[in-house]
């Protein structure tokens, strides 16, 4: 089973606009974090958010927030007021283990988002 | 800059042909993590040093080979290439002594096999 699951595989966004980018996870190790990067078309792996597993509150990060619903083991991205620099590749991942435990991260297939003007 | 230095950017190499990548970590951390970006395969782990030591092995081909220096760089071989080692290396690291746990990607090497 893959352990990081995103599905839509292209979404299409108005400038100003909000967007949902989904991500499902699965784990049976009760502490892990969740990830999302940005990969603009230059390639580099940009870091937006993150979400631990004992997090009570939602993860914030300016214009990007993570809905974390650990029951249904999801993390969805919302980038808020979407801009046109926001036209990338977006990946989600997760890590098994405790905070600071070396582990490797699992990421899922990825999502290109097109921002529209 | 993110921290992470990889060396060289691109690399256009023939077939059969060995090749190394260099990572030079975000100061203070001691973990490097390798990954392999292919359009068919999206992003695979390879393989994790933790201060010197080799500590998880993900889907390494057997004519890739790492290792980490004790300076904390780590390089990345690849011997007798083929076309579809064609792909976008990642190097990452974490694990910082004062505490940092995130992980932070260099901007990878591109490499073409012809």
């Amino acid at each position: 089973a893959q352990k990081i699951t995103q599905t839509q595989p292209g979404m299409f966004v108005q400038e100003k606009e909000a967007v949902t980018l989904d991500c499902t996870y699965d784990t049976s190790d009760p502490s892990y974090g969740l990830f999302w990067y940005k990969q603009p078309s230059s390639g580099e792996m940009i870091f937006l958010i993150y979400q631990g597993s004992y997090d009570q509150q939602n993860a914030t990060e300016g214009r990007y927030s993570l809905n974390f619903q650990k029951a249904r083991k999801s993390a969805n991205l919302v980038i808020s007021a979407s801009q046109l620099g926001d036209s990338a590749m977006y990946f989600c991942a997760m890590r098994e283990g405790q905070t600071g435990a070396n582990s490797k991260l699992t990421f899922g297939k990825g999502i290109t988002l097109s921002v529209r003007p | 800059d993110s921290g992470v230095t990889q060396t060289p950017k691109h690399l256009i190499t023939a077939t059969g042909q060995r090749v190394t990548l260099r990572c030079s970590p975000r100061s203070g951390d001691l973990s490097v993590y390798w990954y392999q970006q292919s359009l068919d395969q999206g992003l695979q782990f390879l393989i994790q040093y933790y201060n010197g030591e080799e500590r998880a092995k993900g889907n390494i081909l057997e004519r890739f080979s790492a290792q980490q220096f004790p300076d904390l760089h780590s390089e990345l071989n690849l011997s007798s290439l083929e076309l579809g080692d064609s792909a976008l290396y990642f190097c990452a690291s974490s694990v910082s002594r004062g505490g940092n746990y995130g992980y932070t990607f260099g901007s990878g090497t591109r490499l073409t096999v012809v």
